[in-house]
């Protein structure tokens, strides 16, 4: 199961970057968030869709539909720029897959 | 707190054994499943296996399965990565992870600091 993500987004501080994840009628399954800054251990921001983890700001957010499911950061900070990956669990194949990431530029 | 240290990392040459640990402490360790993913340098995240909170079910990554084996010991609160016939591209940062659950499956979170393995001549 292939999840494709833009290599990079660039988004102005307090604007709200949009991070999105393709996937075969992705929909149907369920999508998990994580961000990675430099040097440090991956964290869940998003798991089931759209839920937030305790202590992760409501800025945080995330839909899925079709065949896209889609990470928002609204008013986006300087502590947002990371790496950002989604995650699904392939029930047909009993596998994780992660997406490639997206870079996540605070400009 | 829940905190996830890994241990075991190193230089190993080609075709050679290597046994990651991951010791777990802040949670009934016994209750959840964990996972182990790897990061190449400078690349993505993949997923290498998750475990059952008995250890009774495993799943593996296409790169890995037939050399890794996962395995815990709850009496010791420590989670194992045996990898075997090791490859160039088996070079990367290793995390362990808990599972939200005790199955294999579902997300996971939170994550070691990761241990390094290199595998080169």
């Amino acid at each position: 199961y292939v999840l494709t993500q833009a290599p990079s987004v660039s988004v102005a501080p307090g604007q709200t970057a949009n991070i999105p994840c393709g996937g075969n009628n992705i929909e149907v399954k369920v999508v998990h968030w994580y961000q990675q800054r430099p040097g440090q251990a991956p964290v869940l921001v998003l798991y089931g869709d759209k839920s937030r983890p305790s202590g992760i700001p409501e800025r945080f957010s995330g839909s899925n539909s079709g065949n896209t499911a889609t990470l928002t950061i609204s008013r986006a900070e300087a502590g947002d720029e990371a790496d950002y990956y989604c995650l699904v669990w392939d029930s047909s194949s009993d596998r994780y897959f992660f997406g490639s990431g997206t870079r996540v530029t605070v400009l | 707190e829940v905190q996830l240290l890994e241990s075991g990392g190193g230089l190993e040459r080609p075709g050679g054994s290597l046994r990651l640990s991951c010791a777990a402490s802040g949670f009934s360790f016994g209750s959840y499943g964990m996972t182990w993913v790897r990061q190449a340098p400078g690349k993505g995240l993949e997923w290498v296996t998750s475990v059952s909170d008995t250890g009774r079910s495993a799943y593996y990554g296409d790169s890995v399965r037939g050399r890794f084996i996962v395995s815990r010991d709850n009496s010791r609160e420590t989670l194992y990565l045996q990898m075997n016939s090791l490859r160039p591209e088996d070079t990367a940062v290793y995390y362990c992870a808990k599972n939200s659950e005790w199955s294999p499956v579902g997300f996971f979170g939170p994550w070691g600091l990761g241990t390094l393995v290199t595998v080169s001549s």
